[in-house]
């Protein structure tokens, strides 16, 4: 069956510190791609997807994320975070399943940001 | 323009009992998706509904059920609450091809006591 790995489920990091983090799916047909944030106390929101084209995606608020098709992979990225960046964030990945198409969740990394 | 929006907020239910949960979509979105998440569980994909009639499905047992009115608006309905369905039950709305991603409500966070 279609699963989608986060591996790291909670991360702590100081301002300032560069952030990634992985995401891995198994499925080998054509998939789209996305990274949702829920900061504390609000609802999902759409950070970046891909669906085509340059691997390399920007979203919103200087995030990144990279589609590395041979690792099956789309990790995300920042540079440099900040406070407000601590909320949870979930992959998930839309793929075809019998005749339809499923979107299938990672399990959510819950990042902390210290002051 | 106006969010996913879903009602109520928060729900106590007793075990045994019956819940029916509502989302209405942003205007002009067509896909309506369910979700369950709980903080053991993570997001587990409910069902999905698309002009009225049900596209896709979970693996959730028959007691999770839903409806797509004409107006696009959803309903999602949990009959025989059993203590383990407490969780928020979030909906998303989509264009039919979510080229623009899904878009969530705030959920519903359903309590089984």
């Amino acid at each position: 069956a279609q699963s989608v790995s986060q591996h790291n489920h909670h991360v702590i990091l100081s301002e300032a510190a560069s952030l990634e983090l992985g995401c891995n799916y198994s499925y080998g047909g054509t998939v789209n791609l996305f990274w949702y944030v829920q900061y504390p106390g609000q609802h999902l929101q759409l950070l970046l997807k891909y669906f085509s084209g340059d691997p390399l995606v920007k979203g919103i608020k200087g995030f990144e994320a990279e589609f590395i098709k041979s690792k099956f992979s789309f990790n995300l990225r920042k540079p440099s975070v900040q406070w407000s960046d601590t909320a949870e964030y979930f992959c998930a990945v839309r793929v075809l399943q019998d005749s339809n198409y499923q979107l299938i969740w990672g399990a959510g990394t819950k990042l902390i940001i210290k002051p | 323009k106006a969010g996913v929006t879903q009602t109520p907020r928060y729900l106590i239910k007793t075990r045994g009992q019956q819940v029916t949960l509502s989302c209405s979509p942003i205007s002009g979105h067509r896909s309506v998706s369910w979700y369950q998440q709980t903080p053991g569980q993570g997001l587990q994909f409910l069902f999905e509904y698309f002009s009225e009639t049900q596209r896709n499905k979970g693996n959730f047992p028959g007691r999770f059920s839903g409806r797509q009115f004409s107006n696009s608006r959803s309903e999602m309905n949990v009959s025989t609450l059993e203590l383990g369905d407490s969780a928020l039950y979030l909906c998303a709305s989509s264009l039919p091809t979510p080229q623009h991603g899904y878009t969530f409500g705030s959920g519903t966070r359903l309590t089984v006591v």
